[in-house]
């Protein structure tokens, strides 16, 4: 399975402030998925992060508030904008391979005070 | 859209007793079954798939059963052990996306 690492592994933030979280793969793969996960709670899928092209989000959430980069197969970002405490959070990447089997990252735990 | 119902929320069993979790789907073009199991603190990891062309597939002490016909498909945890306890996810494919059932925590105790 591909290896996948995500940065930063947590942060504290301040209201109003953006975070950038990093996904990085060890192999190209084609589809990669940014989830939430609130404590307790099952896995939400945030968006499909699509190379070369616009992100595709789904219903609830929007582009402006998490916009998202995938310039080439192995690497792309979110950034959590404008941040409240409600987007307090873990924020994991997932990639899938050829075989259709997804894997997840190790998540970002994001506090926003 | 898709839509994954997983029962029971939560499951207690002694070491050595087997474990059943049951999901449900609702897409019936839905072909793709996995199973991730997540300690407290880490990342959900596939434990088990299935896909739609196949009735059951098992991995030693773990196994899947599908039911295509009424759309439900079961992880079967035989001979359990303390490092079983965590939460499984049971998912779906809906428009190539898997959705995510809401979650089994397991308890196994000595």
């Amino acid at each position: 399975s591909a290896v996948i690492s995500q940065k930063p592994s947590r942060d504290i933030c301040q209201r109003g402030t953006s975070l950038t979280i990093q996904c990085q793969v060890d192999s190209q793969v084609t589809m990669m998925f940014w989830y939430r996960q609130q404590p307790g709670q099952s896995l939400t899928l945030i968006a499909t992060a699509n190379q070369g092209s616009e992100a595709t989000y789904e219903s609830g959430f929007v582009i402006d508030k998490f916009p998202i980069s995938r310039p080439n197969l192995t690497f792309s970002t979110l950034t959590v904008s404008n941040m409240s405490p409600e987007d307090s959070s873990i924020y994991l990447c997932s990639v899938r391979d050829s075989s259709y089997e997804q894997y997840f990252g190790p998540g970002t735990r994001l506090t926003v005070t | 859209g898709e839509n994954v119902e997983q029962h029971p929320s939560t499951l207690s069993v002694q070491e050595g007793d087997s474990a059943v979790i049951k999901c449900t789907y609702s897409d019936s073009a839905s072909n793709y079954f996995p199973w991730y199991k997540q300690e407290l603190g880490k990342r959900p990891q596939l434990i088990i798939d299935i896909r739609s062309n196949v009735g059951e597939k098992k991995d030693q002490r773990i196994a899947v059963t599908l039911n295509k016909t009424a759309k439900h498909f079961s992880l079967h945890i035989t001979e359990t052990q303390p490092e079983d306890s965590a939460v499984y996810f049971c998912a779906g494919t809906g428009f190539q996306k898997l959705v995510f059932g809401t979650g089994t925590r397991l308890l196994v105790s000595p």
